[in-house]
């Protein structure tokens, strides 16, 4: 069965660039989640889309900005990065938001701030 | 929003039931009890959920206290590739119903 897609898998940048990670969600699932994990800590919530609209904020700092297209592939923007915003960045999808939709997560992106 | 505690780390013998506890006191009525792993940084694998009713599938057997307040995750026969962090979440009921991990149960099954 399709899986979640994120690209690229691993991401090296330097400080203050550009980054720009992708998502594609399960086909029809309408509903996309971005989430942090630094080294040695847990996911950290930062954004989710459901039918291209924001539906929810965590801490997501003012540099990220994320966005849902058409076609239900998600794109989280990074500027001016910092040595912090290393870490592994996960993309779930769901069908609908409802909380009785279970949460599938794809394999990452590890990026790397030098 | 509800919050859950869950052991910071358990050991189980290969073969052996594990049984990982999680309190979550402060859940509402309507909120639902994830239980998800990830194994060595990869993305978190779904395990199973529930709202009151007991919950069991190929994976785990979920157990619900009758007050809501507690749940336990049972892996029958604990392999090698158990091994992960397990996650127990309640997903709040507000705007979004945002998916929030806690700290994690780090789970080692040993030979």
């Amino acid at each position: 069965a399709a899986g979640v897609i994120q690209s690229p898998r691993h991401l090296i940048k330097e400080k203050r660039e550009t980054a720009t990670l992708k998502c594609y969600p399960i086909p029809r699932h309408d509903t996309v989640y971005w989430y942090q994990q630094g080294p040695g800590q847990d996911p950290q919530f930062l954004i989710s889309f459901y039918e291209k609209m924001q539906s929810d904020k965590g801490s997501i700092p003012d540099r990220f900005s994320a966005q849902q297209f058409s076609d239900y592939h998600s794109e989280l923007n990074m500027s001016s990065l910092e040595l912090g915003d290393s870490a592994l960045y996960f993309c779930a999808s769901s069908l609908g938001g409802g909380r009785n939709e279970k949460l599938f997560f794809g394999s990452g992106t590890q990026l790397s701030v030098l | 929003d509800a919050k859950t505690t869950q052991p910071p780390s358990m050991d189980c013998a290969e073969g052996r039931a594990a049984n990982l506890p999680c309190n979550h006191s402060t859940i509402s009525g309507n909120e639902y009890v994830y239980w998800y792993r990830q194994i060595h940084s990869q993305g978190p694998q779904y395990i199973i959920h529930g709202l009151k009713n007991n919950e069991t599938n190929e994976m785990a057997s979920l157990i619900i206290t009758e007050d809501r307040k507690s749940s336990t995750l049972i892996l029958p026969h604990a392999t090698l590739r158990d091994t992960a962090v397990y996650y127990c979440i309640v997903r709040v009921a507000n705007t979004g119903n945002q998916f929030y991990f806690g700290t994690g149960t780090s789970l080692t099954v040993i030979p």
